[in-house]
């Protein structure tokens, strides 16, 4: 696509539920990112990847928290046992090889109530 | 510690002034600097960056920053706002190496009035 998409652009959950946020990134972007921001807040890295492989996952508050892109294309991000303060706007962005330019998606608003 | 402070939380400024907000940061590696704008509902544009070279740096929509080394700063300019500005401006470090995650300001929030 013309760029990077993220979907559902909104999601309602209950506190426990499990919940997959989904990033399609720009068609040969093999650098994939996601951050989180929270109310009032710049967006905080989360997870890196590069292809397939998850490069650096330091940035995952906790292990209720993963991801994967077992294609090297689209991305899902899944928490488990969502909490109120995951509520959150998750944002993808991705990248060319070697580039260090990031595009970044409309993001998915997550609201656990 | 790594980290990117922007100290107004919130400008407001009229249309046709001129704007600077401020950035300044903490890195321990040679930087790479970002400007994001993010208009409500809407993901980040990027504005501009720095690299390296000349230090004052051109973007879109008319903005340009300038890095001071010495100050630890990367400041966003504008000549003359145009009410269409008025969104949440973020400052982002990285590294000089593909692949590093950003880490943000927690952004400034721009008003322009009439």
């Amino acid at each position: 696509g013309a760029g990077v998409s993220q979907t559902p652009s909104n999601k309602v959950t209950e506190k426990g539920k499990y919940v997959e946020l989904r990033c399609d990134p720009i068609s040969g972007h093999t650098a994939l990112y996601w951050y989180r921001q929270s109310l009032g807040q710049g967006p905080e890295f989360l997870i890196y990847f590069q292809g397939t492989g998850a490069a650096d996952d330091s940035g995952l508050p906790n292990d209720r928290f993963f991801a994967v892109r077992p294609e090297g294309s689209v991305s899902t991000l899944k928490i488990q046992r969502t909490e109120r303060g995951d509520s959150a706007v998750y944002l993808c962005a991705s990248s060319y090889k070697g580039g260090t330019e990031a595009f970044f998606g409309q993001g998915t608003r997550l609201t656990v109530v | 510690a790594q980290s990117v402070t922007q100290p107004d939380i919130h400008i407001t400024v009229s249309e046709g002034a001129s704007l600077e907000l401020r950035c300044n940061y903490s890195y321990g590696a040679t930087p790479y600097l970002f400007w994001y704008v993010q208009s409500p509902g809407q993901g980040l544009q990027l504005l501009l960056k720095y690299f390296s070279g000349d230090t004052l740096v051109q973007g879109i929509k008319g903005f340009e920053a300038e890095f001071k080394r010495s100050q630890s700063s990367f400041n966003l300019r504008k000549p003359s706002v145009h009410w269409s500005d008025a969104a949440e401006y973020f400052c982002a470090v990285g590294a000089a190496q593909a692949g590093t995650a950003l880490i943000f300001g927690k952004g400034t929030t721009l008003s322009v009035s009439s």
